[in-house]
C-alpha cells in the first residue's frame, strides 16, 4: 500500500513571500500521479497542481510549482508571492496510474497561515 | 458546466438512524469516489464506483456502510445504524475516466448525536 507523509502540520509565511510545503511518499510502482489539493475554510477540495511520474519536468501553475524528486520520492509545493487567499490546508495526494482502484491516498495536510 | 454536487450539505442523525448521502457527478463523468475526512485528518478513500458497478470498496467498513451508483440518478452512500464515530465530512469526487483527475464536491458534514 502507498503512504503519503506531510511532516509540517503548520507553516506560516509573510504575504508576498515564498513558502515551500514538503511531501514524501512511498510506493513500489514506477508510474503514478501526484497532486496537491487546497482546502480553504469552506472545506471545498480544490486541485492546485498535478504531476505525472513519467515526466521529468516539474509542473507549474502560475504562482504554484512543484519540485518532484522521483528517486527520493519527494514532491514539494512552492508558492511564490503568497497571498491572503492562499491560506488553507494543503494536502498532498498519490494515485496509481493503473486505474482509480484504491482512490487517492492523502497525507494529513499542512495548515498554511499567511501573515499580512 | 455544474461541478460535483452533494446533498445534503449538513446532516444530523441520532444514534441508530440511517444516513443517506447523495452525489451527482460532473456532466460526462461516470466514475465516482467517496472519501471520509475525520477532524484534523486527510481524506481517506472509501469506495470507487462506475455506473451500476462497485469497482473497489476496500476502504469501506464491512458493516453498516453501502454504496451504489445506479444507471439513472446520483450515487448514494448509505450508513445504517449510525454511531458517534461516523461523524465526519464525507466527500464525493468524480472523474471522466479510470485514473483521471478527480473533482470534488463540497462535502456532506454528518453529525451523529
Amino acid at each position: 500500500a502507498q503512504t503519503v507523509t506531510q511532516s509540517q502540520p503548520e507553516m506560516s509565511v509573510q504575504e508576498a513571500e515564498t513558502v515551500t510545503l514538503s511531501c514524501t511518499y512511498d510506493t513500489s510502482e514506477s508510474d503514478y500521479y501526484l497532486f496537491w489539493y487546497k482546502q480553504p475554510p469552506s472545506r471545498q477540495m480544490i486541485l492546485v497542481i498535478r504531476q505525472e511520474a513519467y515526466k521529468q519536468q516539474n509542473a507549474t501553475e502560475n504562482r504554484f510549482s512543484v519540485n518532484f524528486q522521483k528517486a527520493a520520492k519527494s514532491f514539494s509545493l512552492k508558492i511564490s508571492d503568497s497571498q491572503l487567499g492562499d491560506a488553507a490546508m494543503y494536502f498532498c495526494a498519490y494515485l496509481n496510474s493503473g486505474g482509480g482502484a484504491d482512490g487517492l491516498t492523502f497525507g494529513k495536510g499542512t495548515h498554511l497561515i499567511i501573515q499580512p | 458546466n455544474a461541478g460535483v454536487m452533494q446533498n445534503p450539505r449538513h446532516l444530523v442523525r441520532r444514534r441508530g438512524q440511517e444516513a443517506r448521502l447523495r452525489c451527482s457527478p460532473m456532466k460526462g463523468h461516470s466514475h465516482v469516489y467517496w472519501y471520509r475526512q475525520l477532524p484534523e485528518e486527510g481524506l481517506k478513500f472509501m469506495v470507487y464506483l462506475q455506473k451500476e458497478n462497485i469497482i473497489d470498496e476496500s476502504g469501506m467498513p464491512k458493516e453498516r456502510f453501502s454504496a451504489e451508483f445506479p444507471k439513472e440518478g446520483p450515487s448514494i452512500l448509505r450508513i445504517q445504524q449510525v454511531v458517534r464515530g461516523d461523524s465526519a465530512a464525507y466527500f464525493c469526487a468524480s472523474s471522466p475516466f479510470d485514473g483521471g483527475e478527480q473533482y470534488f464536491g463540497p462535502g456532506t458534514r454528518l453529525t451523529v448525536t
